[in-house]
C-alpha cells in the first residue's frame, strides 16, 4: 500500500460527460502528479501541484482541468469526454517540489467512455 | 527534451535465465527509478538509484546507474514466473518533470 488513495476505482460514462477523479496523497507529501494510461501506453503526464499551487503542466487537454486542495488532496475533472479519454488515470505523490524525487502511486481510476 | 528509452520494450524468457533490460536516458540526471507494473495495476517502486556507480539489489533484480553513459540496467538473475510484469524506468530531472520510459514487458515463461 502506497499510501496514495484514489477514487473512484472504475468509472463508465458516456461521450461527452463529465467525470471528477479524487486523489489523496500520502501523508506528509506536498506534491501531486496526475498521470493517464491509455491501454498498452506508457505514463503521460499530465500536471503536478505543490502545496495547492500548479507546478508544471504536461500534455493536458483544456477539456481536463486540476486542482489541489488547502487539505493537499487534488480532483481531477475531465469534461466533454470523448471516447479516446478512456484510460487509467494515476495519481502521485512526493514530498518534493522542485525536481520529482520518488513518486508513490496510488491504484489508478480506470475511465471508459462509451 | 528529456527522453527515456528502453530496451527491449518485450522480452519473453526461460524460467532460470538471465537477461538485462536497459534504459538510456538525455539529460545530465543523476536521479533514477525503477517501477513494476502488472497488468492493470499501479506502479510500484523498486529501486531509487541516485548517484553515478549506484547499485542496488532485491531479490533476483539488481539494478545499476552509470550517470557518464546515461544508461542504467536492471538484471534479472534465474528469472521466475513471478517477475513477469512490466518493469519502468524513469529519470527525473531538477529542471523538469519526471520522464517514464516506455516499459519493458517481461514474460517468464516455465
Amino acid at each position: 500500500d502506497s499510501g496514495v488513495t484514489q477514487t473512484p476505482k472504475h468509472l463508465i460514462t458516456a461521450t461527452g460527460q463529465r467525470v471528477t477523479l479524487r486523489c489523496s496523497p500520502r501523508s506528509g507529501d506536498l506534491s501531486v502528479y496526475w498521470y493517464q494510461q491509455s491501454l498498452d501506453q506508457g505514463l503521460q503526464f499530465l500536471i503536478q501541484y505543490y502545496n495547492g499551487e500548479e507546478r508544471a503542466k504536461g500534455n493536458i487537454l483544456e477539456r481536463f482541468s486540476a486542482q489541489q486542495f488547502p487539505d493537499l488532496h487534488s480532483e481531477l475533472n475531465l469534461s466533454s469526454l470523448e471516447l479516446g479519454d478512456s484510460a487509467l488515470y494515476f495519481c502521485a505523490s512526493s514530498s518534493t517540489g522542485g525536481g520529482t524525487g520518488e513518486l508513490f502511486f496510488g491504484e489508478g481510476s480506470r475511465l471508459t467512455v462509451l | 527534451e528529456l527522453k527515456v528509452e528502453q530496451n527491449p520494450l518485450f522480452l519473453s524468457m526461460q524460467e532460470g535465465k538471465n537477461y538485462t533490460i536497459y534504459c538510456n536516458y538525455s539529460t545530465t540526471s543523476d536521479r533514477l527509478y525503477w517501477y513494476r507494473q502488472d497488468p492493470g495495476k499501479s506502479l510500484e517502486s523498486l529501486f531509487v538509484l541516485l548517484s553515478n556507480g549506484a547499485v542496488k539489489q532485491e531479490g533476483r533484480l539488481m539494478a545499476s546507474l552509470d550517470t557518464k553513459a546515461r544508461l542504467s540496467t536492471l538484471h534479472i538473475t534465474a528469472a521466475v514466473h513471478d517477475l513477469s510484469a512490466t518493469y519502468v524506468c524513469a529519470v527525473d530531472d531538477t529542471n523538469t518533470d519526471m520522464c517514464f520510459g516506455a516499459g519493458t514487458r517481461l514474460t517468464v515463461k516455465p
